[in-house]
């Protein structure tokens, strides 16, 4: 079945404490990104991968960090998560990232106390 | 940034409407327009990407066009039925810019 599977898909955890959210995908999608949803504020996209070894920042990539070292991974990093980051988060992919249609993870709750 | 907005921000139709809801996007630099619905405790479902100026779509019930020049696009959903409940994004991708999705607009569709 083809699918973008997110792990943790909740955490609770605490302030300063490293952590990473997993994203993989089975569809050989070229193009991988990452959001994150607030109540009262649409997708942001924090960073994206247009391929291995190419990543980008999205609009709100501060205190974040990924990885694209595999055409299926594409994990997100808090170094030093912080409350504020606390949010929903889903991975994507598509197989070129403009004109192709984004497939979604389920979603990773993450709360920072 | 860009500022993709989507009206109305909420709305409840009976079952059996037609309804319809807005994304104004910016035309300049324009690249493509993405539709998705996302359901309660899901992820969002992509509907449509449209590219070109006049572009018109369909899935079934539902249906949406472009106006690359003005920068909007409407969703129609003809008929409306209960599981059409969900919010409707769109986001817009413009050239030299990062993908932006709108706030979104809630579709409750009673019985």
């Amino acid at each position: 079945e083809a699918q973008v599977t997110q792990n943790p898909r909740y955490l609770i955890t605490v302030t300063g404490k490293k952590l990473t959210v997993t994203c993989s995908q089975n569809m050989n999608h070229e193009y991988m990104s990452w959001y994150r949803q607030d109540p009262g504020l649409g997708l942001r996209q924090i960073y994206y991968s247009m391929n291995v070894e190419v990543t980008d920042k999205g609009d709100v990539p501060e205190g974040y960090k990924v990885s694209r070292k595999e055409k299926r991974n594409f994990p997100l990093i808090l170094e030093s998560p912080s409350p504020n980051q606390t949010s929903l988060y889903f991975c994507a992919s598509s197989m070129s990232g403009r004109e192709q249609p984004q497939h979604f993870g389920d979603g990773t709750r993450l709360s920072i106390l | 940034i860009l500022n993709v907005e989507q009206s109305p921000q909420s709305l409840h139709v009976q079952e059996g409407d037609s309804t319809n809801f807005t994304c104004s996007f910016p035309s300049s630099n324009f690249y493509a327009l993405h539709w998705y619905r996302w359901e309660t405790a899901k992820s969002p479902e992509a509907l449509f990407v449209m590219t070109l100026n006049g572009d018109e779509k369909k899935k079934g019930r539902i249906s949406a066009t472009l106006n690359t020049k003005e920068g909007y696009s409407y969703l129609y959903i003809k008929g409306s039925q209960p599981e059409d409940s969900a919010t409707y994004l769109c986001a817009s991708d413009n050239y030299g810019q990062n993908f932006v999705f709108g706030p979104g607009t809630r579709l409750s569709v009673l019985p």
